[in-house]
């Protein structure tokens, strides 16, 4: 069967600091990735997803940047955090063969606060 | 590109009453349409979803609805139970999209 890990679960980093989050899909193939954010009370905003090995579609333009260097690793990076990004960091999988029609399986979370 | 409103943003229910949250969407090309629960500080489930070809869908207490027409979907949960309470999102996708798009969120609080 297919997991996701998302690591670390917490994080608290001051400002100007650098930024690494990594997610791992296990079980699958070729699979989608998604990176989201989520502010406080607030709702799912889609930063990057990647559909294989080094394409890398951004959807926010902001101080965040993606890599895929494997087919089952997805990091989001920073080189200089921003109060602003601090919030619930969402990775997802989908096996949709490119098309984003089959259900999201999302990590367990990592909350950053940017202090 | 799509865009998918979600009303109402809270939602509280007395236990065993009926629960019902709308969402509109705006590319008529959408053909997949899911619904998300988040539970406090957790991730987002899938636990329901329906295709364009379909009208209804049912699974338990769970239900969606989806009028292609009007271009809204709807989530229905009956006989709500307080670990329904939750945030609920939902989302759709048109042909040929890579990502989902996800409506704001309803807050529903179910009272014992």
């Amino acid at each position: 069967s297919q997991t996701i890990h998302q690591w670390p679960a917490t994080l608290v980093q001051p400002v100007g600091s650098p930024l690494s989050l990594e997610c791992t899909v296990e079980g699958t193939s070729n699979p989608n990735l998604y990176w989201y954010r989520q502010a406080a009370g607030r709702g799912l905003q889609l930063l990057f997803y990647s559909v294989g090995i080094g394409q890398i579609s951004s959807e926010v333009p902001q101080n965040l940047s993606a890599s895929r260097p494997q087919d089952r690793q997805f990091i989001l990076s920073s080189k200089k955090l921003l109060l602003s990004d601090s919030g619930f960091y969402l990775c997802a999988w989908t096996d949709g063969q490119g098309v984003a029609n089959y259900g999201y399986t999302f990590g367990s979370g990592t909350r950053l606060t940017v202090v | 590109g799509e865009n998918v409103e979600q009303h109402p943003s809270t939602l509280s229910v007395q236990e065993g009453d009926s629960a019902v949250i709308k969402c509109t969407y705006s590319d008529s090309a959408s053909n997949y349409f899911p619904w998300y629960k988040q539970e406090l500080g957790k991730r987002p489930q899938l636990i329901i979803d329906i295709r364009s070809n379909v009208g209804e869908k049912k699974d338990q207490r769970i239900a969606v609805t989806l009028n292609k027409t009007a271009k809204h979907f709807s989530l229905h949960i009956t006989e709500t139970q307080p670990e329904d309470s939750a945030v609920y999102f939902c989302a759709a996708s048109p042909t040929g999209r890579r990502a989902l798009t996800f409506g704001s969120g309803t807050r529903l609080q179910v009272q014992p």
